[in-house]
């Protein structure tokens, strides 16, 4: 069974401009949820999506978006890029909501570095 | 809130010996826990998780964590580090859905 997908692996943009990730989920899975990773932060928890909403959001500013699709896939745009948002960014996927049961599987990420 | 602290940034261990890697986290109520392990340019793989019962839990390549609900741990163990293990370990805690706090991260070298 194929992993979680993400693209592109990597992105460079400017400051200003903005940009959608994509992720695709192991097949079956129904949750995605987003992550944010830097060396200063670390791991951050960007959303969650389930059945096509939004059910758990985290700290960021109203720049951070996303949506799912009916078919599970999931994209996240970040508008008005600011070289703070430079990150990987990293989509998980799980089966149901997530907890011992349905745990959270990884994608490699998306590399974002912004100029 | 929650919050998971992992006191050692790097660890170093020879080939062969033995690993703990620290996990303190901070919870309200009984917490899922997981230990995930990433390779630099990866992203997260699952080695164990906890939810409930047996507080000793064994993992994906030899790895083991054991619950102290009074110390407020969940240590990851391995008897015998491989060159391969070299990564970096993220303890993390959740209340049930996909909203993890994860640690800051604890580097492990293997040296030969």
């Amino acid at each position: 069974k194929a992993g979680v997908t993400q693209t592109p692996r990597y992105l460079i943009k400017t400051r200003g401009q903005q940009v959608t990730l994509s992720c695709s989920p192991i097949s079956g899975h129904r949750s995605v949820s987003w992550y944010q990773q830097t060396p200063g932060q670390g791991l951050q928890f960007l959303f969650e999506y389930f059945s096509e909403t939004q059910r758990n959001k985290g700290n960021f500013p109203g720049r951070f978006s996303g949506r799912q699709f009916s078919n599970s896939r999931s994209e996240m745009n970040v508008s008005t890029l600011e070289l703070g948002d430079s990150a990987l960014y990293l989509c998980a996927s799980s089966l149901e909501r997530g907890g011992a049961s349905s745990p959270l599987h990884f994608g490699n990420g998306t590399r974002l570095t912004v100029t | 809130a929650q919050s998971v602290t992992q006191p050692d940034i790097h660890i170093t261990v020879s080939e062969g010996a033995s690993l703990e890697l620290r996990c303190n986290y901070s919870y309200g109520a009984t917490p899922y826990l997981f230990w995930y392990v990433q390779s630099p340019g990866q992203g997260l793989q699952l080695l164990l998780k906890y939810f409930s019962g047996d507080t000793l839990v064994q993992g994906i390549k030899g790895f083991e964590a054991e619950f102290k609900r009074s110390q407020s741990s969940f240590n990851l163990r391995k008897p015998s580090v491989h060159w391969s293990d070299a990564a970096e370990y993220f303890c993390a805690v959740g209340p049930g859905g996909n909203k993890l706090v994860f640690g800051a991260g604890t580097i492990l070298r293997v040296k030969s």
